[in-house]
């Protein structure tokens, strides 16, 4: 079963407001991902948790705080965001078995619109 | 550094026809791998196929067949009798070498191709 949940689906806020989204898998990967994507672009990457621990911060700010809580779960915080953050969250999942080509499965992400 | 390259905006195809997407990638890195994702307008990524840079035989999953030519520098999808959904966006990636030791599995993407499966 190659499945990656995301929560919520959509999500509105406000720039003052603090929110959450939520992934979670349960494949068995120890490697998991955060992706920002913006309309008609390619994702990039923002966040790597690799057996729990934070393997890789593509210099995001600082109004976006990752946690992984344990190996199938991953949330990425949300506090102070400003419109141009409006985006499709995509989460992802692979095994890590160190040979760095393994298959990335993403779930259907959170579009989220900052208001 | 590593970089996908993808020429194809948009591309537009009959159904029950084919259809060969391009992708052309640069590395000094003799070990990487090759991925192929779909994404449809709800917006989820789905996996399609993987070719390793040592694999001897082009990766084929059902109707998707990866055309890997090394020498070229050319990692080419082709769909075989497309159909209305086939209709999404298609990104070619290749994952990043090893880091130190560790393995990351990051991802470069390609820009993306439009496809579009007509009736």
């Amino acid at each position: 079963d190659t499945e990656v949940t995301q929560t919520p689906k959509h999500l509105v806020m406000g720039m003052t407001n603090k929110k959450s989204l939520k992934c979670e898998q349960h494949m068995g990967h120890r490697a998991m991902y955060w992706y920002k994507q913006k309309a008609k672009k390619p994702p990039e990457l923002m966040f790597v948790y690799s057996y729990e621990k934070l393997s890789i911060n593509e210099s995001v700010p600082s109004r976006f705080s990752p946690e992984c809580p344990n190996s199938s779960l991953l949330n990425l915080h949300l506090h102070a965001l400003q419109p141009e953050d409006s985006a499709l969250y995509l989460c992802a999942s692979s095994q890590d078995r160190g040979r760095g080509q393994e298959t990335q499965y993403f779930g259907p992400g959170t579009r989220l619109l900052v208001l | 550094a590593q970089k996908i390259t993808q020429t194809q905006p948009g591309m537009f195809v009959q159904e029950k026809e084919a259809v060969t997407l391009d992708c052309t990638y640069d590395t000094s890195d003799p070990s990487y791998g090759l991925f192929w994702y779909k994404q449809p307008s709800s917006g989820e990524m789905i996996f399609l196929i993987y070719q390793g840079s040592y694999d001897q035989q082009n990766a084929t999953e059902g109707r998707y067949s990866l055309n890997f030519q090394k020498a070229r520098k050319s990692a080419n999808l082709v769909i075989s009798a497309s159909q209305l959904g086939d209709s999404a966006m298609y990104f070619c990636a290749m994952s990043a070498p090893l880091v130190g030791g560790t393995s990351y599995g990051k991802l470069t993407f390609g820009q993306g191709t439009i496809l579009t499966v007509h009736p």
